[in-house]
């Protein structure tokens, strides 16, 4: 089955530098990649995702970049800010029927410094 | 749009006793997943329906975990009896399509098996 890798772990970041988060998966039929972003007690809340047929997208201060040659996905978040803090899950599916689950990663958890 | 909702939000138990959680998904979305996500960790596919159907129960524990969603709307969630590693948070998400993109989660139920 599936299997996601997501690096590193822990993240810090002074306030306005980027941060990128990086993760690897393991079935090259997977084409959908989500990321999510979940504060502290409070639900994983779906910020971007990318589809196998495109290789960036973009909202803002946020991208994912995806090589599905090498089977790795990035998160990059530009200028970032206090509020960015939290944990970011990435996490990959395959196919289009519905019959296979979203595998996540175990998540980076983002500390922005002021 | 009314988000995913959940409850209880906390519950504490001691092993060997049952507990149930309780999810409504959005309104309109016919397919219902339920996560474990243990500390530290990303959310793991418990059980998947599509409408009242069940399209993935590969990583549910049945010899103690079940789940039902009868009428296609909310959905049921028990574990019995609960071990101590049952300890984590039940998250309950929704998506439109039967696809697994879009999902969208709920606050989650965090059980305490003591």
């Amino acid at each position: 089955g599936e299997n996601v890798e997501q690096h590193p772990s822990t993240l810090s970041v002074q306030e306005g530098d980027s941060a990128v988060i990086k993760c690897t998966y393991s079935d090259s039929a997977s084409n959908y990649f989500p990321w999510y972003k979940q504060e502290l007690g409070k639900r994983p809340q779906l910020i971007i995702d990318i589809r196998s047929n495109v290789g960036e997208k973009k909202d803002q201060r946020i991208a994912v970049t995806l090589n599905k040659t090498a089977k790795h996905f990035s998160l990059h978040i530009t200028e970032t800010q206090p509020e960015d803090s939290a944990v970011y899950f990435c996490a990959a599916l395959k196919g289009n029927s519905g019959n296979t689950p979203l595998v996540f990663g175990k998540g980076t958890r983002l500390s922005v410094i002021a | 749009e009314a988000g995913v909702a959940q409850s209880p939000r906390y519950k504490i138990i001691e092993k060997r006793q049952s507990v149930a959680f309780w999810c409504n998904p959005i309104s309109g979305h016919a397919t219902l997943y339920w996560y474990q996500q243990i500390l530290g960790q990303g959310p793991k596919l418990l059980i998947q329906f599509q409408n009242n159907g069940v399209v993935d129960d590969s990583q549910l524990p049945k010899d103690r975990f079940s789940a039902e969603r009868l009428k296609g709307v909310d959905s049921t969630l028990k574990i019995q009896p609960a071990k101590l590693e049952d300890s984590a948070v039940y998250l309950c998400a929704s998506s439109l399509a039967g696809t697994g993109v879009n999902q969208f989660f709920g606050p989650g139920t965090r059980l305490t098996v003591l």
